[in-house]
């Protein structure tokens, strides 16, 4: 257990539905990435956030939005899901200076279909 | 822009050396290294900070080169439990936590 907890692990659902993915970081980390995998493909970063406040945008779609509250932890909202959506979502956690590294979650498996 | 690894995939015998490299187009101010075993979380292997440092972690080293834009990550007597996708993941800029991670190098250590 790395310490960072995602839910849930795998997400099956429809074209054009809405789903939310959880994330609990590491106990005392205030910053929170959320990075998408697509099949055989690398860690594109969607968003930061830092003790609730967003910090940092990647190449995320208008689509997609997420938030962190007041404990922490932080939602991923994915809605009007289209089949290239689907992907490991991985959220990880790093504490004030990340020359600790980040702390990755074991990720949630999105299926579109 | 995404940090590009080479080779983006190498097998290997038990017991041989790799060298993986990750070269970047921007200046670099600090480089991740991380491995990542198939259907698993990324892990965090080390750190390498300006200044020429080179980091070990058993068997696993590497080294950076600010000048030249790149790290290399050098796994010697490779062991079957180092198979997995490694990626070097670097900073937009001094102090930034962001990480944009490069394109991956998937190693394949067979008995």
């Amino acid at each position: 257990d790395s310490g960072v907890t995602q839910t849930p692990k795998h997400l099956i659902t429809a074209t054009g539905q809405r789903v939310t993915l959880r994330c609990s970081p590491r106990s005392g980390d205030l910053s929170v990435y959320w990075y998408q995998q697509s099949l055989d493909q690398g860690l594109q970063f969607l968003i930061q956030y830092y003790n609730g406040e967003e910090r940092a945008k990647g190449n995320i779609l208008e689509r997609f939005s997420a938030q962190q509250f007041p404990d922490l932890h932080s939602e991923l909202n994915l809605s009007s899901l289209e089949l290239g959506d689907s992907a490991l979502y991985f959220c990880a956690s790093s504490a004030r200076s990340i020359q600790g590294g980040y702390t990755f979650g074991s990720g949630t498996r999105l299926t579109v279909v | 822009q995404q940090p590009v690894q080479s080779p983006q995939a190498v097998i290997l015998r038990e017991g041989e050396d790799a060298v993986i490299n990750c070269s970047s187009s921007k200046a670099l101010y600090s480089v991740h290294w991380y491995r990542q075993k198939h259907g698993e979380a990324p892990v965090f292997l080390m750190i390498l900070l300006k200044g020429g440092e080179q980091k070990g972690h058993e068997k696993i080293s590497a080294s950076f080169n600010e000048k030249k834009q790149q790290s290399s990550l050098y796994l010697t007597a490779s062991q079957l439990s180092y198979s997995g996708t490694y990626f070097c993941g670097t900073p937009p800029n001094f102090g930034n936590e962001k990480l944009t991670f490069g394109t991956g190098t998937r190693l394949t250590i067979i008995p």
